[in-house]
């Protein structure tokens, strides 16, 4: 099975959204999470890795951390060309895949 | 620049068969597995399998299996992905990624009677 994102999340203009990814012991709990932000028309962009890093380049805005198979990104400020889908992955030992949250689609009000 | 360029959007009918492209270029093609993923309209990420580049070894996804060749030609620093027997469920967007890290723009897939 893959991962659980609630598929959808909205927040107001430079409040705090956070969206969650729930995995299980075969991904997100021993083998770390990443987050990826997409835009429609656009391939995915990595906004954190392992966990917690961030890749050069991204916004201290977005941080990412993990909770035992829960990953979970954090977005404060929230500006309006951050309405996009998120989605978080991990590789799965126990399915050997890379496998893929549903997707938060993340609405600034 | 390190990136990925995949080829060109392709309309295939039921059936047939597709063949597409991705070429490295930026970095040592050879260090990292290449995957696909795809994406179909208004859906999330799919993940479909990987090459590894210095053996042409596999690993594909199950519901993949026996339908999908993934190959490299390591003089161009380019890997395929082939998809037989096409229904309309495969219509999509296909990437090619060097992990989470480097995407493909990705490439549409249509099939249509």
């Amino acid at each position: 099975a893959g991962l659980t994102q609630p598929p959808s999340v909205s927040q107001g203009l430079k409040e705090t959204a956070t969206l969650t990814c729930a995995g299980d012991i075969n991904n997100v709990a021993n083998q770390g999470a990443a987050w990826l932000q997409q835009f429609p028309g656009h391939p995915p962009k990595l906004l954190s890795y392992r966990n917690t890093s961030r890749p050069s380049g991204i916004s201290e805005r977005f941080s990412a951390s993990r909770s035992g198979s829960t990953a979970s990104l954090t977005i404060t400020g929230l500006q309006p060309e951050d309405e996009a889908d998120y989605y978080c992955s991990a590789w799965d030992t126990g399915l050997n895949a890379w496998v893929f949250g549903g997707g938060t689609r993340l609405t600034v009000l | 620049q390190v990136q990925l360029l995949q080829s060109g959007a392709e309309v295939e009918k039921p059936g047939a068969s597709v063949k597409v492209s991705c070429k490295a270029s930026g970095y040592n093609f050879m260090a990292h597995y290449m995957h696909w993923i795809r994406q179909a309209p208004g859906h999330g990420l799919e993940w479909m399998g990987w090459i590894n580049p210095i053996t042409g070894g596999t690993n594909l996804a199950q519901g993949f299996q026996g339908r999908v060749t993934m190959t490299r030609d390591t003089a161009t620093s380019t890997v395929y992905m082939e998809l037989k027997r096409l229904t309309s469920d495969d219509s999509a967007v296909y990437f090619c990624a060097r992990g989470e890290d480097l995407w493909g723009q990705g490439t549409l897939l249509s099939v249509s009677s």
